[in-house]
């Protein structure tokens, strides 16, 4: 079965600060690997995905990820967090082979002034 | 939000009550989906459509109908069937899936109370 894992419920930050969410993946095939953030009842929004090629991707509001394929690892980054990125961010993942997407339970991020 | 709208943003049901939930799309895509979200939980799928007049069951079907009778449009019905319907409903569509790297794009949810 696939499976996608962010094992923070909860992040916590300073503003001008550097910040990680953290996703693990177990999957039975190649992975395309996504993140989305999502506001207070609002739909989710897309913010990169890895397909294939460099392992850091970059993606929208100045976020980045890494994928790591012998830890099964898509990490999400930001050199510099701000308060306006507190959100609940969500990893997701597709096979090529398969038509649905898994996504994580969420991690909300709380940025402090 | 993209080219995804929702509608009702909020809706309120009696028990024993079937309701519908609108899910319409501009961007031409194919496919399209319905989760349930929780809080805690992620995003749950319900039920997922490839194409016109076909659709499969996803991780959490029971007590929910769907169709998918134009492109354009996947009306979910949350029948009296459900147990328990009070979550956030998130309709999404991606283009077809033989791009399998094709993001999906939300709508902004409809929030759906039992009462």
């Amino acid at each position: 079965a696939q499976s996608v894992a962010q094992p923070e419920d909860q992040v916590n930050v300073a503003e001008g600060n550097p910040l990680t969410v953290k996703c693990t993946y177990s999957v039975s095939g190649n992975p395309y690997l996504f993140w989305y953030v999502q506001y207070p009842n609002r739909g989710l929004q897309f913010l990169l995905k890895y397909i294939t090629g460099d392992n850091l991707v970059k993606g929208s509001y100045g976020f980045e990820a890494e994928f790591n394929k012998s830890q099964t690892s898509f990490h999400l980054k930001k050199p510099s967090a701000l308060v306006s990125d507190s959100a609940l961010y969500f990893c997701a993942v597709r096979l090529l082979t398969g038509n649905q997407f898994y996504f994580g339970t969420g991690t909300s991020l709380t940025v402090i002034p | 939000d993209g080219g995804i709208t929702q509608s009702p943003k909020y809706l309120f049901r009696k028990e024993g009550q079937n309701v519908t939930l609108s899910c319409e799309q501009n961007l031409n895509h194919d496919a399209m989906y319905w989760y349930r979200q929780d809080p805690g939980q992620g995003l749950r799928l319900i039920y997922y459509s490839q194409i016109v007049n076909d659709f499969q069951k996803g991780d959490i079907a029971e007590g929910y109908s769907v169709s998918r009778e134009k492109k354009e449009s996947f009306p979910l019905t949350v029948t009296s069937a459900q147990k328990n319907p009070t979550a956030f409903y998130l309709c999404a569509s991606s283009r077809h899936r033989a791009g399998a790297y094709n993001e999906q794009f939300f709508g902004p949810g409809t929030r759906l109370t039992v009462l």
